[in-house]
């Protein structure tokens, strides 16, 4: 079973930071989830991986297979951003979710 | 692209009593998923709806206390029955298009359930 661990559960940040967002996974998998989401539950996809690296407007998403290790980033963050992030990876048993980190982008 | 509909989007109920969780999907789909969100948890799948066959239940959930309806390739529904406050949750519908090198997840907004 795919233990997904994400990192910080929580996180605080000003407007306008860098903001980065971990997740480690402890078996191999053949793709990777960036999920966002709001209060109220709704959740959206932000990204796919299996490899290398994506942008889409201001959020990049890294991984590396080897280290069974992946990244979200966030420039020029904005209040708008604030979510809950989750991180979810596709492996043989199916689709295990991190437990999110919980976003908040202060004015 | 999959765009899902799910109602109700919060509800707060009684113990001992039923609730019913509807999704619609504008598009169709082999499959539908079910999950509960517990507070401060991860996303735990319930069960996967297929179309004209039972669905298949994750260990830990059975049938006669969340059964579910699949009568077409766009409909699916969720009950949660004779429920107690253990089962406040958020509960999600969700669908998954393309394949293993480009796999897309589309999630309902999902159903927020308090039981007093």
């Amino acid at each position: 079973k795919n233990e997904v661990e994400q990192s910080p559960q929580n996180l605080t940040a000003q407007e306008g930071e860098f903001i980065t967002i971990n997740c480690s996974y402890s078996v191999g998998i053949s793709a990777l989830h960036w999920l966002q989401q709001h209060p109220g539950g709704g959740i959206v996809s932000l990204f796919m991986l299996s490899s290398g690296k994506k942008k889409h407007g201001r959020l990049i998403a890294t991984i590396n297979i080897q280290e069974k290790h992946s990244s979200l980033h966030i420039t020029a963050s904005h209040p708008r951003d604030s979510a809950v992030y989750i991180c979810a990876v596709r492996g043989a048993d199916g689709l295990t979710f991190g437990k999110g980190t919980h976003l908040i982008i202060q004015p | 692209s999959a765009v899902i509909s799910q109602k109700p989007s919060r509800d707060i109920c009684q113990r001992g009593t039923s609730l019913t969780i509807q999704c619609q999907v504008d598009s169709q789909v082999t499959m539908m998923f079910w999950y509960r969100q517990q507070p401060g948890q991860s996303l735990t799948l319930i069960a996967t709806a297929n179309q004209g066959s039972e669905a298949t239940y994750e260990s830990g959930f059975v049938i006669d206390k969340f059964p579910i309806s699949r009568p077409n390739l766009t409909f699916s529904t969720l009950t949660v029955s004779n429920m107690s406050p253990e089962d406040s949750s958020i509960y999600l519908c969700s669908v998954r298009t393309g394949g293993a090198t480009n796999e897309k997840l589309f999630f309902g907004s999902g159903t927020q359930l308090s039981v007093l």
